[in-house]
């Protein structure tokens, strides 16, 4: 247990569906992220979030669109999705140690897309 | 650009065996080094970590130092366990940034 939960762990979701995936930190981070892992590509950082302001977008499709009301909750909304958005989304959170930056991860949605 | 280099390919090996992982970095200045490690099913987790030069970071058997003149921060174990069976991440960030770049990852296998 990291301190930072995700739901759901699982969704399958057709391309028309809408949907949202939650993140929430119970450390007092102040900076959240969003990440993509791929089968067989590297960790994609797509968004970051300090002390709630979006303060890094690289390049994700509009169809992904992020949103963070406070400092312990991150939303991912999914629409219109393709196939090969599939894969596990981590969301992360961290706090500044020293001028260090350590993350601590989720466990990750398995989002399908059929 | 900042990249982190992991070695190719998984790592099979048997109980009690020896692991060695390497990890390069390609940097302009003096970063922090991480290594995180990803059971399956689960997200990443830190294992060690070092943020200067000749520090040794160690964790769970786990040792990795930081080698600035071969830019390196290789990760080993001396005897590991079927447990230790995960992928495991070697990552850089810079002094006061909270941004993280990572390496490809290496699947390491334990076999009874």
């Amino acid at each position: 247990e990291t301190g930072v939960t995700q739901t759901p762990r699982h969704l399958v979701m057709g391309m028309t569906n809408k949907k949202s995936l939650k993140c929430e930190q119970h450390l007092g981070h102040n900076a959240m992220y969003w990440y993509k892992q791929s089968a067989k590509k590297p960790l994609e950082l797509m968004f970051v979030y300090s002390l709630e302001e979006r303060v890094e977008n690289n390049s994700v499709p509009s169809r992904f669109s992020p949103e963070c009301p406070n400092s312990s909750h991150l939303f991912l909304h999914l629409h219109t999705l393709q196939p090969e958005d599939s894969a596990l989304y981590l969301c992360a959170s961290s706090q500044e140690v020293a001028g260090v930056y350590e993350q601590y991860f989720g466990p990750g949605t398995r989002l399908t897309v059929t | 650009g900042d990249s982190v280099t992991q070695m190719e390919g998984p790592v099979t090996l048997s109980e009690e065996a020896f692991l060695t992982i390497n990890c390069t970095y390609t940097a302009t200045g003096y970063p922090s080094l991480f290594w995180y490690v990803q059971y399956p099913g689960e997200g990443l987790q830190l294992l060690l970590k070092a943020t200067k030069a000749d520090d040794k970071g160690s964790n769970k058997g786990f040792e990795a130092t930081y080698r600035k003149e071969t830019t390196s921060f290789h990760l080993e174990k001396g005897s590991v366990q079927v447990s230790d069976s995960a992928v495991y991440f070697c990552a850089l960030s810079y002094y006061g940034n909270n941004r993280l770049a990572f390496g490809k990852g290496n699947q390491v296998v334990v076999i009874p």
